[in-house]
């Protein structure tokens, strides 16, 4: 089954420390996305990337920094200057091709980080 | 200008029962508004989504209602059943002539309950 693969599914990170969050899809997809969603704010887009070895700041990219090596992954770092890294990290992607009915950001099902 | 505005924040249906969740914008660059569901623990899936030169748009129970002169949008859920119970996102693309990538804007999402 084609889809999004991202882990681990829980992550804890201790002060001053880098940790790196993993996405690989299966999809052939261009597009590749990494939200972050908190209570009550919904879903804010921290980095894109539309093709290997490019990619481009969202709305929060402070603290934080991505690869695209491959078209099949997109890592997500965060680093140690992310102040307030506690959030449920959603990685999505899509085709670049074709109408707006074939571009639906499909999403994997997340990794919950936390402090210690 | 990029914001997406969701209400209500909650939402507690009786079964068979309609749900009703609104969404408004500002940007009228947005070309394309999807709505998606969320199950705890999982990634958003896309339900149903609407361009702004239609009115209605209708995929089963669900619906979408859409009123470009407002810059409003909404989600009908007819018959609600317990299974609906999620959190539901509605989210708008800024169109290709924005010089985006077309990324989503989230609205910060409506926790649906559906009482049995």
């Amino acid at each position: 089954d084609g889809g999004i693969t991202q882990s681990p599914k829980y992550l804890f990170r201790k002060e001053g420390q880098n940790v790196t969050l993993s996405c690989e899809q299966n999809l052939n997809h261009d597009a590749m996305y990494w939200y972050r969603q908190d209570p009550g704010q919904g879903l804010r887009l921290i980095y894109y990337s539309q093709i290997v070895n490019d990619f481009q700041k969202g709305d929060i990219a402070e603290g934080y920094s991505v690869s695209r090596e491959k078209k099949e992954s997109f890592p997500l770092t965060v680093t140690s200057a992310q102040k307030n890294p506690t959030a449920f990290y959603l990685c999505a992607s899509s085709t670049l091709r074709g109408g707006d009915s074939t571009q639906p950001q499909h999403f994997g099902d997340g990794t919950r980080l936390s402090i210690l | 200008q990029q914001q997406v505005k969701q209400s209500p924040q909650s939402l507690i249906v009786q079964k068979g029962g309609i749900s009703i969740i609104n969404c408004a914008y500002e940007n009228t660059a947005f070309d394309y508004f999807p709505w998606y569901q969320q199950f705890p623990g999982k990634g958003p899936a896309l339900l149903i989504a609407i361009r702004p030169d239609v009115s209605e748009k209708k995929e089963g129970r669900f619906t979408i209602s859409f009123n470009k002169s407002a810059k409003q949008f909404s989600l009908h859920i007819m018959d609600s059943q317990p299974g609906d119970s999620a959190t539901y996102f509605c989210a708008a693309r800024r169109g290709i002539s924005s010089g985006s990538a077309r990324q989503l804007t989230f609205g910060s999402g409506t926790q649906l309950t559906v009482l049995p």
